[in-house]
């Protein structure tokens, strides 16, 4: 069963800790992104990834890291740093970077108190 | 930078009535993509559209393309429940797309 796995759904946190979200995937895709959803908003690209050991900042990569050590993982690491954490997290992939089709995993609801 | 403005933010509209939403750029787009999330899901890609005013149908939906490839816009005739969720439109850049602030989508049964 092929596809983006991403856990937890749902993930609670205390303010000043830092929290690693999890995204695999098995479509051997070589590229992967981090998206952030709002309410009311759509979605931002916080980092992408176009091939293993590279990534890349997107528009609010600000309070966030990225590794990309495997080919099918790209974990996000939510830093204290980050001022408004709680948020909706979404992980999707593409065969290459660029202009191709995105499938996304279910998300993962951060909340942050 | 790159972006992708998407009117309405929301719709609200009578089961059986059509709905209209509409994605215009700043730059011209290589090309665009339609994503639908359902309530409480994620983003399912539908459909890309490539060439200067292609006009691209999915049974009720219909996408189009703009001539000078900064516009797009999709249709869906006759609304059902099933059509509920936000759609959003993505333009292709460089190494990633850049997405529409969607439209929500409510049908009124």
């Amino acid at each position: 069963d092929g596809g983006i796995t991403q856990s937890p759904k749902y993930l609670f946190r205390k303010e000043g800790q830092n929290v690693t979200l999890s995204c695999e995937q098995n479509l051997n895709h070589d590229a992967m992104y981090w998206y952030r959803q709002d309410p009311g908003q759509g979605l931002r690209l916080i980092y992408y990834s176009q091939i293993v050991n590279d990534f890349q900042k997107g528009d609010i990569a600000e309070g966030y890291s990225v590794s990309r050590e495997k080919k099918e993982s790209f974990p996000l690491t939510v830093t204290s740093a980050q001022k408004n954490p709680t948020a909706f997290y979404l992980c999707a992939s593409s065969v290459l970077a660029g202009s191709y089709e995105q499938y996304f995993g279910p998300g993962t609801r951060l909340t942050v108190t | 930078g790159q972006q992708v403005m998407q009117i309405p933010q929301y719709q609200h509209v009578q089961e059986g009535e059509d709905f209209t939403t509409y994605c215009n750029s700043s730059t011209t787009l290589s090309n665009i993509q339609w994503y639908k999330q359902r309530p409480g899901g994620h983003p399912v890609f539908l459909i890309q559209l490539v060439k200067s005013g292609e006009v691209k149908k999915q049974k009720r939906l219909t996408f189009q393309f703009g001539e000078a490839k900064k516009n797009s816009s999709l249709h869906i005739t006759a609304t059902q429940t099933t059509d509920v969720g936000t759609y959003f439109c993505a333009g292709a850049g460089a190494n990633n797309l850049f997405f529409g602030t969607g439209t929500r989508l409510t049908v009124i049964p």
